[in-house]
């Protein structure tokens, strides 16, 4: 069993397009995460939420929207994609929210925006 | 403004020596840090971890070093294997905000048979 799931792996759109990534964790974490890998391979976090409350939101453009529906699962909706939007979004979880908790990361979405 | 810098892109080793991957911060406030090890097309997984108390950590083939003085970080892995080929990010999180982990750029790790 995965134990953070991400879907879609590999997501091709246009720009202007709207479209979801999916998460979820079976580890009973109450924290969750979504990074952005730019092409420079920086790892850069976007969001945290702790037991479906924000807590991080990091001046990303708002139309990143996240929602945690409960927490085991955050999804990352994207509005008006545009070309700089291409990256790799992982998302992750951790068990609390203190600041040694080591994140475990699910294998990430390409999206490509053509 | 990148808190964390790892400056060197790659590594190269032959199989059975040791690699010495580095990494530098700028931040004071940083006091615990974490090397993750990434495969291609998975999520990063963690590895080692050492908190600034200490300037040793010891797991098995991997040993991480900490220099507060010089805001250094290194991690060494004795024997490599071309198992351990592979992405090495080292990250610190940010005391004052929780669940905030600032990521090196990376290292690519090659170890040849």
């Amino acid at each position: 069993d995965t134990a953070v799931s991400q879907t879609p792996k590999y997501l091709v759109t246009q720009m202007g397009n709207d479209k979801s990534i999916k998460c979820e964790q079976n580890l009973g974490h109450d924290t969750m995460y979504w990074y952005k890998q730019d092409s420079k391979k920086f790892l850069k976090i976007m969001f945290s939420y702790n037991n479906k409350e924000l807590i991080i939101n990091e001046t990303v453009p708002n139309r990143f929207s996240p929602k945690s529906p409960d927490k085991a699962h955050l999804n990352l909706h994207i509005n008006s994609l545009e070309l700089g939007d291409s990256a790799v979004y992982f998302c992750a979880s951790s068990r609390t929210l203190t600041v040694n908790e080591k994140l475990f990361f699910g294998s990430g979405t390409q999206l490509s925006v053509l | 403004d990148q808190q964390v810098k790892q400056n060197s892109p790659s590594l190269s080793v032959q199989e059975g020596r040791i690699s010495i991957l580095n990494c530098d911060y700028t931040n004071s406030m940083f006091d615990y840090f974490l090397w993750y090890k990434k495969y291609p097309a998975e999520g990063p997984t963690f590895l080692i971890s050492i908190s600034s108390i200490k300037d040793k950590n010891e797991d098995g083939r991997f040993t991480v070093f900490l220099n507060k003085s010089a805001k250094h970080l290194s991690l060494h892995i004795v024997p490599s294997q071309p198992g351990d080929s592979a992405v090495y990010f080292c990250a610190a999180p940010h005391l004052l905000l929780d669940g905030k982990l600032t990521f090196g750029q990376g290292t690519i790790l090659t170890v040849h048979p």
